[in-house]
């Protein structure tokens, strides 16, 4: 079945550090990615998302690159600030006719100041 | 704008107990997805709803039904409450229309339960 591998967190990193939190799917068809975040005690936002093959989503500093050759979406940002601590959720839906969301298990990202 | 709103935003109910969530989508969103996350857990998708019709079903338990309204809001009704039912439990809507591409899914803030 259709499913998306994070890597284990927590990531912590010190405050303008550079972020990557991998990402790599298995799926059936051609899948649209999605990046989701959750801040502490709140619900899921989209943080950014790619259709096709060599596109890069990006929003708030945060990019990703819909790379179909090795099956990733790896989530990156080049100098993290307190205020993204939070949990990164990877995702994929595949178009067909409706879009359920399959989710990564999350990877929790802690920023030190 | 306006987002997809839930109710109750915390709800705590004894074992073989009753509960009902709600959810309210954006407006002019046709689909509404409830998912549960657990503790440290990702979202598991549970049932989806087009068009008041049931689109996908996913692991909801058959403790567990659900249904989408006429004005578009949907309900999950959760009947013999179990420990483990103890969950976030999300909303999620989108317009499908007629089109096809990625439909992202914008989400209500959830509904904590507690079954004690």
């Amino acid at each position: 079945g259709d499913s998306v591998t994070q890597m284990e967190g927590p990531v912590t990193l010190s405050e303008e550090a550079f972020l990557t939190i991998n990402c790599t799917y298995t799926a059936t068809g051609y899948p649209s990615l999605f990046w989701y975040v959750q801040y502490p005690g709140e619900g899921l936002q989209l943080l950014l998302k790619a259709t096709k093959a060599d596109d890069k989503g990006s929003n708030k500093g945060f990019e990703a690159t819909y790379r179909k050759e090795t099956t990733s979406f790896h989530l990156e940002k080049g100098s993290v600030q307190v205020s993204d601590s939070a949990v990164y959720f990877c995702a994929l839906s595949l178009y067909s006719g409706y879009s359920t969301l399959t989710f990564g298990k999350g990877t929790m990202l802690l920023v030190s100041p | 704008a306006a987002g997809v709103i839930q109710s109750p935003r915390h709800l705590i109910k004894e074992k073989r107990e009753t509960a009902t969530l709600k959810c309210y989508p954006i407006p002019r969103h046709d689909t509404v997805y409830w998912y549960q996350q657990g503790p440290g857990q990702d979202p598991q998708f549970l049932i989806s709803f087009y068009e008041k019709m049931q689109s996908d079903k996913g692991s909801i338990p058959d403790r567990f039904s659900a249904q989408q309204f006429s004005d578009y809001h949907s309900e999950l009704n959760m009947s013999s409450l179990e420990l483990g039912d103890s969950a976030l439990y999300f909303c999620a809507s989108t317009h499908t229309g007629t089109g096809k591409g990625s439909h992202e899914q914008y989400f209500g803030p959830g509904t904590r339960l507690t079954v004690t």
